[in-house]
C-alpha cells in the first residue's frame, strides 16, 4: 500500500524566514496531496492541497510543489510568524471511491522571534 | 462549518476490558475514518467506512472493530483492550468525492492500564 515519508521531524526557523517541509510517497497512482496543521493540544485542520494535474499551488504565504517524477511534494511557508508553529502533516490519496488519506509522521515547526 | 464530535474525550480503561469510542458527524458525509496518533508514527489509519453498514480495514486494524450503523455515527471498538492501544484516537469525515478535504474531530485520549 501507499507509504508517505516526511523527512524532517523538527524544523526551527526565525520569524520572517521561510520554512520548507518535504515529503515523498511510494504509489504512482496517488493523485491528491493535502497538508494538515495541528496546533499544540488540538486537532488537525486542513491548510492546503495539490492535485496531480498541477505541479504548483499557492495560497497566501503557503506554496505546495509536486514533482510526480520524483514522487516528492513539499510545503513552503514564507514570512513565517509565531502562529505558524505547529505540527504539519503531509498526506497522499488515490481516489478509488474515496480512499482514505495516508499520512506522514509529521514535522514540528517552531518559529522563534 | 463541518462538525465531527467524538466521545468520550478522555478514557481510562483496564487491560482486557471492552472500550467503545464514538464519533458523530452532522456533515452528511459518506466517508468516515478512525486514526490513531502516536509519537514517531504520525497518524495511522485503523478503519474507515464508505457509508452506513460498510466498514473497511485500514493499515493497522488488528485488535479493533468498527461499526457504522448510520450515516452520522461511526464507532471504534476495542473488545480486549491492551496497554499498546494507549493512544490518541481521531475520527474524521469526508464527502467521499474525489480529492476533497477531510474534517477531524477533537480526539479521544485513551489510556489502558
Amino acid at each position: 500500500g501507499e507509504k508517505v515519508e516526511q523527512h524532517q521531524s523538527t524544523l526551527s526557523v526565525r520569524e520572517g524566514d521561510s520554512a520548507v517541509i518535504n515529503c515523498t510517497y511510494t504509489d504512482t497512482a496517488s493523485s491528491y496531496f493535502p497538508w494538515y496543521k495541528q496546533e499544540a493540544g488540538k486537532s488537525l485542520h486542513f491548510v492546503i492541497d495539490i492535485r496531480s494535474n498541477v505541479d504548483r499551488k499557492q495560497s497566501q504565504r503557503l506554496t505546495v510543489l509536486l514533482d510526480k517524477k520524483a514522487k516528492r511534494f513539499s510545503l513552503h511557508i514564507t514570512a513565517t510568524q509565531p502562529e505558524d508553529s505547529a505540527i504539519y502533516f503531509c498526506a497522499a490519496s488515490k481516489y478509488q471511491g474515496g480512499r482514505a488519506l495516508i499520512f506522514g509522521t509529521g514535522t514540528t515547526v517552531s518559529v522563534s522571534p | 462549518e463541518a462538525a465531527v464530535t467524538q466521545s468520550p474525550r478522555n478514557k481510562v480503561a483496564v487491560t482486557g476490558g471492552k472500550v467503545t469510542l464514538s464519533c458523530n458527524q452532522t456533515n452528511n458525509h459518506n466517508n468516515m475514518y478512525w486514526y490513531r496518533q502516536d509519537t514517531g508514527h504520525g497518524l495511522r489509519l485503523i478503519h474507515y467506512s464508505y457509508g452506513a453498514g460498510s466498514t473497511e480495514k485500514g493499515d493497522i486494524p488488528d485488535g479493533y472493530k468498527a461499526s457504522r450503523p448510520s450515516q452520522e455515527n461511526f464507532s471504534l471498538i476495542l473488545e480486549l483492550a491492551t496497554p499498546s492501544q494507549t493512544s490518541v484516537y481521531f475520527c474524521a469525515s469526508g464527502p467521499g468525492t474525489a480529492n476533497t478535504e477531510v474534517f477531524f474531530g477533537k480526539g479521544t485520549r485513551l489510556t489502558v492500564v
